[in-house]
């Protein structure tokens, strides 16, 4: 079992729509979570972060971490077509070392 | 001016074979990363490298060496290529302290193929 799972998609919406985006993981020690978007042929960029439980809001971007599950979440309101990508999650514990899902590649569709 | 750059972007090359890809950063951090992403688009560690400590993935075949000749550098350097080393293999840097925010900058990656 992977320490973060993540749901590849594809997933289509069209513009406009909210879209939630979704990790679980296994390592309770993990404190730090982030989302990176990736877009085609380019390295990961960091998008929003958290530290522990709680929600984070950035312009159209929400990322909600429940440490009792082990559940992160983001949120993309009004999405645009260019917001598509693959988007990662990201976790750590104390130490530098990032684990990353899978990625869920997004397209919207003008 | 690029934060990461990564040398060279494309890198097709055959079994057996010995080759190095270079990694620079500007940024004046002290940890640099090295990982591999496969054509699932798992991204994974391989190396973690500050001036103090090369921390290595145990799962990572010691065919492969990061080699850092200065600070702002790490080079990752491969023996005996395999087909199963193709991949995207991306740099990364970031402060040397986790602190709350140790927010990685990566490069743009160098696609490697193997033949």
């Amino acid at each position: 079992q992977k320490e973060v799972e993540q749901d590849p998609g594809p997933l289509s919406v069209p513009e406009g729509a909210i879209v939630s985006l979704n990790c679980t993981y296994s390592n309770s020690a993990f404190q730090y979570f982030m989302w990176y978007r990736q877009y085609s042929r380019k390295g990961p960029e960091l998008l929003m972060y958290t530290y522990s439980s709680g929600n984070k809001e950035d312009g159209r971007f929400t990322a909600q971490v429940d440490k009792s599950s082990k559940y992160i979440s983001l949120f993309i309101r009004d999405s645009q077509p260019s917001d598509s990508a693959t988007y990662l999650c990201a976790m750590r514990t104390g130490a530098n070392n990032l684990f990353f899902g899978t990625g869920t590649r997004l397209t919207v569709i003008p | 001016d690029t934060a990461v750059s990564q040398t060279p972007k494309y890198l097709v090359t055959q079994m057996g074979n010995d080759k190095s890809i270079k990694c620079e950063q500007n940024l004046g951090h002290d940890t640099m990363y090295w990982y591999k992403q496969d054509s699932k688009k798992f991204l994974k560690i391989m190396f973690s490298y500050n001036n103090k400590e090369l921390i290595i993935n145990e799962t990572v075949p010691n065919r492969f060496s990061p080699k850092s000749p200065d600070k702002a550098h790490l080079n990752l350097h491969i023996n005996s290529l395999e087909l199963g080393d193709s991949a995207v293999y991306f740099c990364a840097s970031s402060p040397a302290i986790a602190r709350e925010v140790s927010e990685q900058y990566f490069g743009p990656g160098t696609r490697l193929t193997v033949t």
